[in-house]
């Protein structure tokens, strides 16, 4: 049973637009999540992390939404540009540091 | 610090032979993680080390992996024998706390 939901395998954005990568999750003990972002022939490298006491966390163009009650986070991009095009994994912990991805949505941004 | 070091990059082996997948954390993180990622399944942990104890080992699939961290700076994952369904990325990845895990490249295992 997945804990950790993407729903979209993938997303298609024009360049300069906003992207919004989704994910759910089931485990109501999660209290930290993280994105991360992955190339072709790469290991995924860390983007972007939220604390469940928080509802948002910025870093430049990416912006991270957390909804507790919803158990639903979202990765906001913008602008979006054609080298933000990668895979992105959701992921959550869960008082230990073991981490539970998602599957994944590959996103592609269109010049 | 060159981050977290994977060998090799890729295996090809034939069915039933022996597997071993090597892992150099990055210096001063006490956390490391071995993870599969396949398509049906996405990013599965293995299994991960604290301060180089095994702490969790439910996600290894079968009697026929193994793993072990003689020391902090060196990790093997080991495969045997091999089946061609073992085929798949695997990484390793190291952390320090919650600010996220790294990753290393992976090794791409095919097993035929």
């Amino acid at each position: 049973d997945q804990q950790v939901k993407q729903n979209s395998p993938s997303l298609s954005v024009q360049e300069g637009r906003i992207s919004i990568l989704n994910c759910d999750y089931t485990n109501s003990m999660f209290d930290y999540f993280l994105w991360y972002k992955k190339y072709p022939a790469e290991g995924p490298t860390f983007l972007i992390s939220i604390s469940s006491i928080k509802d948002k966390n910025e870093d430049g163009r990416f912006t991270v939404f957390l909804n507790k009650s919803a158990k639903h986070l979202s990765l906001h991009i913008v602008p979006s540009q054609p080298g933000d095009s990668a895979v992105y994994f959701c992921a959550a912990i869960a008082g230990s540091y073991q981490l539970t991805f998602g599957k994944g949505t590959k996103l592609s941004v269109i010049p | 610090d060159a981050g977290v070091i994977q060998s090799p990059r890729h295996e090809v082996t034939e069915m039933g032979q022996e597997v071993t997948l090597r892992c150099k954390p990055i210096s001063g993180h006490d956390y490391l993680f071995w993870y599969r990622q396949t398509m049906m399944r996405g990013l599965e942990l293995l299994i991960y080390f604290n301060n180089n104890v095994p702490i969790d080992d439910s996600g290894m699939p079968e009697d026929r992996f193994s793993a072990k961290m003689p020391n902090a700076s060196f990790s093997n994952l080991k495969i045997q024998p091999s089946e061609p369904r073992d085929s798949a990325v695997y990484f390793c990845a190291s952390s320090k706390g919650v600010s996220g895990a790294f990753f290393g490249q992976g090794t791409r295992l095919t097993v035929v």
